[in-house]
């Protein structure tokens, strides 16, 4: 059974910062790999899709990268900005079930 | 509409009573899924369908719990003979076509907010 476990729980950064957020897994048999941020009250938002035959992937300030043998992904956000607050979560594919298996997330928060 | 919708966005009723959560996908989505996401807890897991079929309920947490789609588009999350631990936010998402065992991207709706008084 996979699980999900992403470190650290909660951060806190002032404005400008980059900084990384790790995610690992139990199961290395994933089909790609999606991080999401969630806002407090809101659903959950998609930020970047990692497909297994790929290493990383960019979007603007950020990067998630993707070890699969290992079985580890890390969101890198640079220049961090307030409007970055939100808790961050990974969930692997894999399997033939098709559903994705959420960490807890990290809940980062960035002050001006 | 553009995204994932959810109905209703709160719900409040007394334990005993059945409720029914509504999500209506992103138009020609095949997979659709539903998340329970408790105070202070991840996501859990409870059910997905390909079309109309749910290859996967094992995440239901008791047989009060039930799910359907119809027309390969709008589902219903059925919770009968509500208790308090059923309290929880409810997360609808959908996800293009389906090849093979690789899930395309996740598209998740603002959830159904239900609290069992």
């Amino acid at each position: 059974k996979q699980e999900v476990t992403q470190i650290p729980a909660a951060l806190s950064v002032p404005e400008g910062e980059n900084l990384v957020l790790n995610c690992s897994f139990t199961d290395s048999a994933i089909y790609n790999l999606q991080w999401f941020r969630q806002d407090p009250g809101k659903g959950l938002t998609s930020l970047l899709l990692i497909q297994s035959s790929q290493r990383e992937q960019t979007s603007g300030r950020l990067n998630a990268s993707l070890d699969k043998s290992s079985g580890r992904s890390t969101l890198y956000i640079a220049a961090s900005q307030p409007g970055d607050s939100a808790t961050y979560l990974c969930a692997p594919t894999g399997g033939s079930q098709g559903n994705l298996i959420f960490g807890k997330g990290t809940k980062l928060s960035v002050k001006p | 509409g553009a995204g994932v919708s959810q109905s209703p966005s709160n719900k409040v009723t007394e334990k005993g009573k059945d409720v029914e959560l509504r999500c209506d996908p992103i138009s020609g989505h095949t997979a659709l899924y539903w998340y329970r996401q408790s105070l202070g807890q991840g996501l859990e897991f409870l059910i997905y369908f390909q079309g109309n079929s749910a290859p996967d309920k094992s995440g239901l947490p008791s047989d009060r719990f039930s799910a359907e789609r119809t027309g390969g588009s709008v589902s219903t999350l059925t919770i009968q003979r509500t208790q308090q631990e059923d309290s929880a936010v409810y997360l609808c998402a959908s996800s293009p076509r389906w090849q093979g065992a690789s899930t395309g991207e996740l598209f998740f709706g603002e959830g159904s907010r239900l609290t069992v008084l």
